[in-house]
């Protein structure tokens, strides 16, 4: 079964620095997301992509971070000049299309970790 | 605004016994869905089941079932026979008009033997 996966599976970077998490959602999905969720905490909303757009984004989704498919297969979070808080697990899922019943896959996330 | 809310942070099931865990959502939108997806502590997001609002049964998917009452706002997921290997967290999750997933604060279930 097709699936959604996202590299790398942990990622440990000093404060400040840059850091780019990607995913390879599912070949004939149309619409990307990505989440965060904090150790212990909900599933948060960040952004939603499709057509090359971003097509919905939430309050955490501040000019800090950027969302890109620069291919037809990747779609990557960059995260600039990284916070202590910005530590998490992050999700990316795909969808395939908007019919209401269509759920999201998820990928298996990423841990990052800001030192 | 709370959008979907389960107010059980943490429930206990004997292992071939049934549990419901609740959820409430919060919308005048005519048109939703809403999902449940189970999260083992090794942290992946696997998709259980959808309901949607203009559905006229509730959902069901082998062990998994709904119990959608529409005019409470509530999505209930009912885990029939319980095994070892449900143990995990549980969220519900709705999307309302939008491309936008809501996502409750999660339920740990705990299968005991």
């Amino acid at each position: 079964e097709p699936e959604v996966t996202q590299t790398p599976s942990h990622q440990v970077t000093q404060m400040g620095q840059e850091v780019i998490l990607r995913c390879v959602p599912i070949s004939n999905h149309l619409y990307f997301y990505w989440y965060r969720q904090i150790l212990g905490q909900k599933v948060e909303f960040l952004v939603s992509f499709y057509n090359n757009e971003i097509s919905e984004k939430s309050e955490i989704f501040d000019d800090q971070f950027s969302v890109e498919r620069p291919d037809g297969s990747n779609f990557t979070l960059k995260i600039r000049s990284t916070k202590l808080e910005d530590s998490a697990m992050y999700f990316c899922a795909s969808r395939e299309g908007l019919w209401q019943n269509q759920p999201q896959h998820f990928g298996d996330g990423t841990r990052l970790s800001i030192l | 605004a709370q959008k979907i809310t389960q107010t059980q942070p943490g429930m206990f099931v004997q292992e071939k016994e049934a549990v419901t865990l609740d959820c409430t959502y919060d919308t005048s939108d005519p048109s939703y869905g809403l999902f449940w997806y189970k999260q083992p502590s090794s942290g992946e997001m696997i998709f259980l089941i959808y309901q949607g609002s203009y559905d006229q049964q509730n959902a069901t998917e082998g062990r998994y079932s709904l119990n959608f009452q529409k005019a409470r706002k509530s999505a209930n997921l009912v885990i029939s026979a319980s095994q070892l290997g449900d143990s995990a967290m549980y969220f519900c999750s709705s999307r309302y008009t939008g491309n936008q997933f809501y996502f409750g604060t999660g339920t740990s279930l705990t299968v005991i033997p």
